[in-house]
Formats: structure tokens, C-alpha cells, sequence
């Protein structure tokens, strides 16, 4: 049962365009959404996130939406760079119930951003 | 170090073999959580420790998966009679609490391999 789906494997992106990455989840329970980036051989680091009592959060060139009522969020990256080529993990979590930290991570989206 | 600390960095095991492995978290981080990633899949909970509470084990798949974590300091993985389905990317993670604005940081992982 996949709680956290991320539909795209994989995203190309022309550098300086715009990166929109795509996550849906089922669980209404979830509050807590994050977006994390990995780079191969490494852990995972944080990215961004968004509390449910949101619908928008900006932190210099990466933005995420979330649409409570479609249970989907989407992270947005403008303008791309090569340097943002990684895999893009979206996580939720319980946070009011459990944990911030206890997430449930969807399978990934691989973006290649070319110069 | 500045960072979560894990080891091995990759472990070969034959299967029915017990596995051991460590998770150094940031100091001063009282949460800690264990992931981990098989190969295509997103990252998967397994358990997480804050502070002197009880752990939350609800993710370990099977009572051959056991963690243990002295105090708010070094934390132990440990699989016995390892199967080849264990084969995965163990990943540690800490935090300095438990709430908003506290994201985990990630170690490089522990790529275990059952032969």
C-alpha cells in the first residue's frame, strides 16, 4: 500500500527552465510534508517543507504547493540548474499524531537538468 | 564529526549470518530514526528513539530486526539470520527534536548485501 506516490520516475529539464515535481498521497492523516534531494552514495538532505495549515512555502528558488482537498504537492524549482540533478524524495509524516520524523517516503523522482 | 556517522559503509554477509550495524547521531540530537531503501523504492521507517521514551518500532519488518540506542547517543542496528531480502540501504537519520522546523539530517548509509 503506497501512502506516497511520486507517478514520474524521471524529469528533464533544459537548465534555467522551471523543475515542477509532482507527489500524491492517500492518507489524510498526513500533516507534514517534506522534500528531500539525494545525490548517489549519499543520505538523503532536507530540502523543504509545508505544514497542512499551509498551501505555499518559498525558500529562494524551490517552492512547495500543497493541495490538501487533491492530496497532492508539488515542489518547483526556478531556474534549474545542472547542480540540482538528483533524486527527489517527497515524505509525509503524521506529525500531529506520531512524529515529525517518521515519514513515509515515495519512491523518487530522478531530474537531470541539462546545460 | 559534524554529521550523522555510519558503518560500515557497506557490509557483504552470507545469509543466516547476524548483521550489526552503527548509527552515530549529531550531538545534542535526541531523535533518531532508522531507514531503509531497497533497491528502486523509496525509503522505508523502520524505528525511531526520542529521548528516554519508548521506541516506536512499527516499522521493523520481523522480529529478526532489532535496534537499540544508549541514552541520546550511539544507536545499533541488528539483523539476524540475515535473508536476502534484507539487502538494502540502511540509513540513520537524527534530529534535534521532535517538531516543526526540525528535519532530520541523514547519514551515507550502510549498503548491505546478503549472499
Amino acid at each position: 500500500d503506497q501512502q506516497v506516490k511520486q507517478n514520474s520516475p524521471s524529469l528533464s529539464v533544459q537548465e534555467g527552465r522551471i523543475s515542477i515535481l509532482n507527489c500524491d498521497y492517500t492518507n489524510s492523516m498526513f500533516d507534514y510534508f517534506l522534500w528531500y534531494k539525494k545525490y548517489p552514495a549519499e543520505g538523503p538532505t532536507f530540502l523543504i517543507s509545508i505544514s497542512s495549515i499551509k498551501d505555499k512555502n518559498e525558500d529562494g528558488r524551490f517552492t512547495v504547493f500543497l493541495n490538501k482537498s487533491a492530496k497532492h504537492l508539488s515542489l518547483h524549482i526556478v531556474p534549474s540548474q545542472p547542480g540540482d540533478s538528483a533524486v527527489y524524495f517527497c515524505a509525509a509524516s503524521d506529525a500531529g499524531g506520531t512524529s515529525y520524523g517518521k515519514l513515509t517516503f515515495g519512491q523518487g523522482t530522478i531530474l537531470t537538468v541539462h546545460p | 564529526g559534524a554529521g550523522v556517522s555510519q558503518s560500515p559503509s557497506n557490509k557483504v554477509t552470507e545469509k543466516g549470518k547476524d548483521v550489526e550495524l552503527r548509527c552515530d547521531p549529531i550531538s545534542g540530537h535526541t531523535a533518531l530514526y532508522w531507514y531503509r531503501q531497497r533497491l528502486g523504492q523509496g525509503l522505508e521507517f523502520l524505528i525511531y528513539f526520542q529521548g528516554n521514551s519508548a521506541p516506536d518500532k512499527s516499522g521493523l519488518p520481523s522480529d529478526r530486526f532489532s535496534a537499540e540506542r544508549t541514552g541520546e547517543s550511539v544507536s545499533t542496528l541488528t539483523i539476524q539470520r540475515t535473508q536476502q531480502e534484507d539487502s538494502a540501504v540502511y540509513l540513520c537519520a537524527s534530529s534535534p527534536q521532535d517538531r516543526e522546523g526540525t528535519e532530520a539530517f541523514f547519514g551515507q548509509g550502510t549498503r548491505l548485501t546478503v549472499v
